[in-house]
């Protein structure tokens, strides 16, 4: 079964606008959280990580938010653009040298 | 950053036949690759976790006798499909763990078996 829950399955937004992408985990073994970007017929590439011990981090655009009591953590994309549009994937796993558990993706439609 | 190839990016292959895919981390060594499946609009299922010099660990479920994994130095893992069917059709992405334990994923390889 899906170790890491992640909504919505997909959103529309307008460009300029925020994107927010959900994921939930139950394994508090979990102590690596990356999110990763797909593009159509591409591997995926790290956005962003975190770690439990910080409750937020953000790199230009993009922001994570970390809640560890409540075992869920979110990806904030501000000012959403065209280019932004692709799948986002949020990921777990035990140290970053553990196996990757990967949510099962959001794909995301930004509109000019 | 570190770049992981996969090649070929595409291949078509006859129901039956064998198709090998390459994956190389071209700027660093990597004791560590994944091999990871994944079916439209659907996540990457890890199918197997493969260490330099010694036999890769399966995930439940992947026949290890149908996709067979090599890695045969601290560059290069390979993926061979055996026999292969239109249901192993996929897109088969690999990934690699820097010495630094950041991982870096392949540009994927799409398998169509006719």
């Amino acid at each position: 079964q899906q170790q890491v829950k992640q909504s919505p399955q997909s959103l529309i937004v307008q460009k300029g606008g925020i994107s927010i992408i959900n994921c939930a985990y139950e394994n508090t073994a979990f102590d690596y959280f990356p999110w990763y970007q797909q593009f159509p017929g591409k591997g995926p590439a790290l956005l962003i990580a975190i770690r439990p011990d910080v409750s937020e981090k953000k790199e230009g655009r993009f922001t994570i938010s970390f809640n560890k009591s409540a075992k869920q953590f979110s990806l904030h994309i501000m000012d959403s653009q065209p280019g932004d549009s692709a799948t986002y994937f949020c990921a777990a796993s035990e140290g970053s040298w553990g196996k990757l558990q990967f949510g099962a993706g959001t794909q995301v439609v930004v509109t000019p | 950053g570190a770049v992981v190839s996969q090649h070929p990016s595409r291949v078509i292959c006859k129901s039956g036949t064998s198709v090998k895919i390459e994956c190389r981390s071209l700027d660093f060594q990597a004791t560590t690759m994944f091999w990871y499946r994944q079916f439209p609009k659907q996540s990457l299922m890890l199918m197997a976790t493969s260490n330099e010099g010694s036999k890769a660990t399966y995930e439940q479920g992947v026949e290890k006798d149908k996709f067979l994994i090599n890695h045969a130095s601290l560059t290069l893992s390979t993926l061979t499909v055996t026999s292969a069917h239109p249901e192993d059709s996929s897109f088969y992405i690999c990934s690699a763990r820097s010495g630094t334990g950041e991982l870096f994923f392949g540009e994927g390889s799409r398998l169509t078996v006719l």
